[in-house]
Formats: C-alpha cells, structure tokens, sequence
C-alpha cells in the first residue's frame, strides 16, 4: 500500500462546476499537507499549504485536512478551463521544505 | 511566492554525452534543494537531496555517479546527467526551500531527450 493514495483521474466537470479532489494517507506522522498544480511539461505551482487539521480558503481554493480520518481534499469553486491541471497532494512530518511524499496526482479537465 | 529558476527548459543530446541542468533560487537563500525525475502521467519521483557545501544524498536506486550533483552556492544547484542514454530522456525538476520550516517551491522543469 502507498504511502499516499490519490485517484488518478482523469476527471472532466463543466465550466463553473466545483471540483473536489482527495488523498487520503497511513502514516499518522505527517503534520503539513499541500497542494500543487502542475501544468503540462512545467513544474508544480504550490497552491495551499496547511498544518495540522482543519480548514484554510485562499480565493476559489479551500483546502481542508482531517487527520483523524487521515484525508485531505482540495475544493475549487467556480472552476475555469485554466484550472485544467494535474494535481498533486504532498504531505511531510516536519516543515514543507523537507521531503515530501506525493500522491500520483489527479489529472482535471474542465470544460467550456 | 519564491521564484526559482531552471535552465534549460529542454535539451537534445547523443548518447553519451554529459548533460548539465541549473536550479537557482532568486528571491531567497535556498539552504536545501531537491532534485526530481517525472516520466509521462507519472508522479515526481525524488532522486536527491542536496545541501549548500555538503553532499548530496541520494535516494536509493539512484546512481550518484550517473547523476552528480552540485551545490556550491545559497542560489545554486547543479545536475550533471554523465554520459547519457536514451534511458535518462525524462523530465527533471528542482525544487528549493529557505529553511526545513518553509514551503517548498519549484522550478518548470527541464525536459531531457537523449538520441
């Protein structure tokens, strides 16, 4: 079993849909999860980063972390063909500027 | 966010020749960058950790003498891929921090093509 389980897609909703993408985890010790977006051939953009469990909303962006359930979801509202992405979850026991433990990444399509 | 540069975004070479990719942080003092690979529709796979003025570790499976890293400065760091094969052709990605306690930012990649 990995380490962090994220479903690969892809996932295709219409412009203005809100999205939900997950990972969940086993091990109990991560402590700061993230989200990236990471475009075709270019490196991955860091959109949400949170500590602990709880919720944290960054414009169409909420991130929200349960730790007792060991899951993590990335909620976009509104969506727009430009967040048409791959998605990648990352967690790490100690600060985001250790190594991380990706999820495989959810490839999203949003349509006109 | 912190900017971090990469160079080249992509490069063609012959098999057996050395390839080098420059990672460097511009806006911040990067104490810790990290060196990835990405095949198509695959997640980033972690081949190295590198520290300024130290050696690099790398991660098991991967041959330091095939793949050296160098990180001589704060803003630098350095991937020499030695004498490639069509095997190495992969997108290889940095990535930098300011400090083990902040966020992790990435550069956009380098993709490798070896003929």
């Amino acid at each position: 079993q990995k380490e962090v389980e994220q479903d690969p897609g892809p996932l295709s909703v219409p412009e203005g849909a809100i999205v939900s993408l997950n990972c969940t985890y086993s091990n109990s010790a991560f402590q700061y999860f993230m989200w990236y977006r990471q475009y075709s051939r270019k490196g991955p953009e860091l959109l949400m980063y949170t500590y602990s469990s709880g919720n944290k909303e960054d414009g169409r962006f909420t991130a929200q972390v349960d730790k007792s359930s060991k899951y993590i979801s990335l909620f976009i509202r509104d969506s727009q063909p430009s967040d048409s992405a791959t998605y990648l979850c990352a967690m790490t026991p100690s600060g985001g500027g250790n190594k991380l433990t990706f999820g495989t990444g959810t490839q999203l399509k949003v349509e006109l | 966010g912190a900017v971090v540069s990469q160079h080249p975004s992509w490069v063609i070479c012959k098999s057996g020749t050395s390839v080098k990719i420059e990672c460097r942080s511009l806006d911040f003092q990067a104490t810790t960058m990290f060196w990835y690979r990405q095949f198509p529709k695959q997640s980033l796979m972690l081949m190295a950790t590198s520290n300024e003025g130290s050696k690099a570790t790398y991660e098991q499976g991967v041959e330091k003498d095939k793949f050296l890293i160098n990180h001589a400065s704060l803003t630098l760091s350095t991937l020499t891929v030695t004498s490639a094969h069509p095997e190495d052709s992969s997108f290889y990605i940095c990535s930098a921090s300011e400090g083990s306690n902040e966020k992790l930012f990435f550069g956009s990649g380098t993709q490798l093509s070896v003929l």
